[in-house]
């Protein structure tokens, strides 16, 4: 099956730091998607990201599915960013279902 | 285009209960699929469904849990005689057509959160 998995576990960041958070896939994937749980529970999409790379102001996203692992940067954090960031990736063969990360809990402070 | 639209957002039923969580896609999607998150856990799929039709239900619990998605109306995903156990945030989730040539991009609702008391 699909493992995926996401480091580091917990990120305490200053306000105004950068950051890289890490999501290694274990199968060829053609979804890959990166979300932020922010404290209130709603799940935002960031990036659909199967390969390449991609930036939406902040933050930017690159996935190298030759080597099975994305990653999600965050510029300039801000206490906004504050949350959970789940990876998640759908097997090309059983593309309807994703397979969740465990998730980074990235707390920034002021 | 609104988004994907959940109620309610917050449940409240007694063990024993049945609970009826209601999911509306997305304009122009025909995919819909529902996951669970347990407290202080991540998102683990249930099942995915295309109008009139289930097309993976491999993380639906065996008992209790059914989910139709009907030619008319919203998704519905059912519990009956809930346990505490059941207590989590259920998300719903839409996509396009695979046919219509367009990503596979999962869209997600807000969620309802299911205390059983």
């Amino acid at each position: 099956g699909i493992q995926v998995e996401q480091s580091p576990p917990d990120l305490i960041l200053q306000e105004g730091a950068n950051s890289t958070l890490r999501c290694n896939f274990s199968d060829s994937v053609n979804n890959l998607q990166w979300f932020h749980q922010n404290p209130w529970g709603q799940l935002i999409n960031l990036f659909y990201i199967p390969s390449g790379t991609k930036q939406n102001g902040r933050l930017s996203a690159t996935t190298v599915a030759t080597e099975r692992y994305s990653l999600l940067y965050i510029s300039s954090s801000q206490t906004t960013d504050s949350g959970v960031y789940f990876c998640a990736e759908g097997l090309a063969d059983s593309w309807g279902k994703l397979q969740f990360g465990a998730g980074t809990q990235v707390v920034v402070t002021p | 285009n609104a988004g994907v639209m959940q109620n309610p957002r917050h449940l409240v039923r007694r063990r024993g209960q049945e609970a009826r969580l209601r999911c509306s896609p997305m304009k122009g999607h025909s995919h819909v699929y529902w996951y669970r998150q347990l407290p202080e856990e991540g998102l683990k799929f249930m099942v995915y469904l295309q109008k009139e039709n289930i097309i993976d239900e491999s993380g639906m619990p065996k008992e209790r849990f059914s989910a139709e998605f009907p030619k008319e109306g919203p998704s519905i995903l059912r519990i009956q005689q809930v346990v505490r156990g059941d207590s989590a945030a259920y998300f719903c989730a839409s996509s396009p057509p695979v046919t219509s040539g367009l990503s596979y991009e999962q869209y997600f609702g807000p969620g309802t959160r299911l205390t059983v008391t």
